[in-house]
Formats: structure tokens, C-alpha cells, sequence
């Protein structure tokens, strides 16, 4: 089936630090995958998406690479910033099975805190 | 454009009792999802809904939970008799036919 793995958390960064999020997965086919994010009290929100290999996602500083090769979607940013801190979830969908039917498969998330 | 509402936002019970969940979607929105958040987790799947009808339900225990998207708009999610490995953010999410899945805020369930 299919699976997604993240980088355990929590992340504790400095206010401008480089973020790297790792994410691994094990689909079977070529999946679409994405990064999405839960601030505190709120629900997930799509922060990026990659449809096929070699495909960059990037929204808001944030990138990720669909790398097949390695079975990889990391998350990176420059510089963060103190109102990044949330919870981030890589996840991988499977294919489209008809009328507006994806089904999502996360990781466990990766709690990230900056602190100024 | 208003977002998935859920209620309620929280939910203490006792093991045995009885819960549901009420979800909202974004107007115009056939596909619904309710998800399973237990805490240090990422949410799991119980039950897909396109209009009024259950796509997947495979992940959904049925001796106790139940939903239902009767017009094709509202849902109700319920869980009868609740265990204490309930406990967990029970998530509605809808999406349009592009398929990008839209989260609402999530409900909260304490089982003591």
C-alpha cells in the first residue's frame, strides 16, 4: 500500500535559519504529491503540489522537488520566518478516481517552532 | 468564499456515550471527506462521499461509526458507542472536480 515518511519532529529553528523537511514515499504508480500545513487552531491548508517527476512546487518561499528516483519530496525554505511555525505534512495521492476524487495519504507531520 | 465549517469545535464524553459531528462543505463542492487525526498522527480516511453517495468507506468501523451526506451538501458523522481510542481531530475536508481538498478546522474529541 501506500505509505509516506516524514523527518520526526519537533523543529526548532532561528528566525531566518534554512528549513529542510524530509519526505520519502512507496506508491505504486506515479503519484501526485504535496505539502500541506496546519497552523494552531486552524485546518490543513495545500501549501504546494508537484504532479510528476522532475515538477517543482513552491508557494510562500516554500519549494519541493518530485524527485522518483530517490521517492522524495523535501521541503525547503531560505529564510524562515517566526509565523512559519505549524505542523507540515507531506502527502501523496494516487491517481484520480473520477469527479473530483483524489485520496490523500499523509505522513505523521513535523512539528516546526522559530523562534526570534 | 466561506470555508468548511464544522461544529462543534470541541467534544468531552464518556466512553459509551454516544457523538456526532456536523460538517459543511464549500458551496458547489460534491466530494466530501471525513478524516481521523489521532494526535502525533497525520489524519487517516474513514469515509468519501460524491453527492450523496459513499465512494470509500473501507476504512470507516462500522460497528460504531456511521455517516451520512443525505442532500448532497450537509454531513454527519457519528460514533456510537465512543472507546477511549476515539480521542482524536475528526476532519471534514470537500473538494471541486479539480480535486484540491479544502480542510476545515476540525473537531476535537475527548473520550474519558
Amino acid at each position: 500500500g501506500n505509505s509516506v515518511t516524514q523527518m520526526e519532529g519537533p523543529v526548532t529553528l532561528s528566525e531566518e535559519a534554512f528549513l529542510t523537511i524530509n519526505c520519502t514515499y512507496t506508491a505504486t504508480g506515479y503519484p501526485s504529491l504535496f505539502w500541506y500545513v496546519q497552523y494552531p487552531g486552524e485546518g490543513l491548508q495545500l501549501l504546494l503540489k508537484a504532479t510528476k517527476a522532475d515538477d517543482k512546487g513552491s508557494n510562500k518561499g516554500f519549494e519541493a522537488t518530485y524527485r522518483k528516483e530517490t521517492t522524495s519530496f523535501h521541503l525547503e525554505k531560505g529564510s524562515v520566518q517566526v509565523s512559519d511555525s505549524a505542523v507540515y505534512f507531506c502527502a501523496l495521492s494516487d491517481g484520480y478516481s473520477g469527479a473530483g476524487s483524489y485520496q490523500l495519504t499523509f505522513g505523521k507531520g513535523t512539528k516546526l517552532s522559530v523562534i526570534p | 468564499e466561506a470555508g468548511v465549517a464544522q461544529s462543534p469545535r470541541y467534544k468531552i464524553i464518556e466512553k459509551r456515550q454516544s457523538v456526532a459531528f456536523w460538517c459543511n462543505p464549500i458551496s458547489g463542492h460534491a466530494t466530501l471527506y471525513w478524516y481521523q487525526q489521532i494526535l502525533g498522527q497525520g489524519p487517516k480516511l474513514l469515509i468519501q462521499f460524491q453527492n450523496n453517495g459513499v465512494v470509500d468507506d473501507s476504512q470507516l468501523p462500522k460497528d460504531r461509526f456511521s455517516a451520512e451526506r443525505l442532500k448532497g451538501v450537509d454531513s454527519t458523522l457519528k460514533i456510537q458507542p465512543a472507546k477511549l481510542e476515539d480521542s482524536a481531530v475528526y476532519l471534514c475536508a470537500s473538494s471541486p472536480p479539480s480535486g484540491e481538498q479544502y480542510f476545515g478546522p476540525g473537531t476535537r474529541l475527548t473520550v474519558t
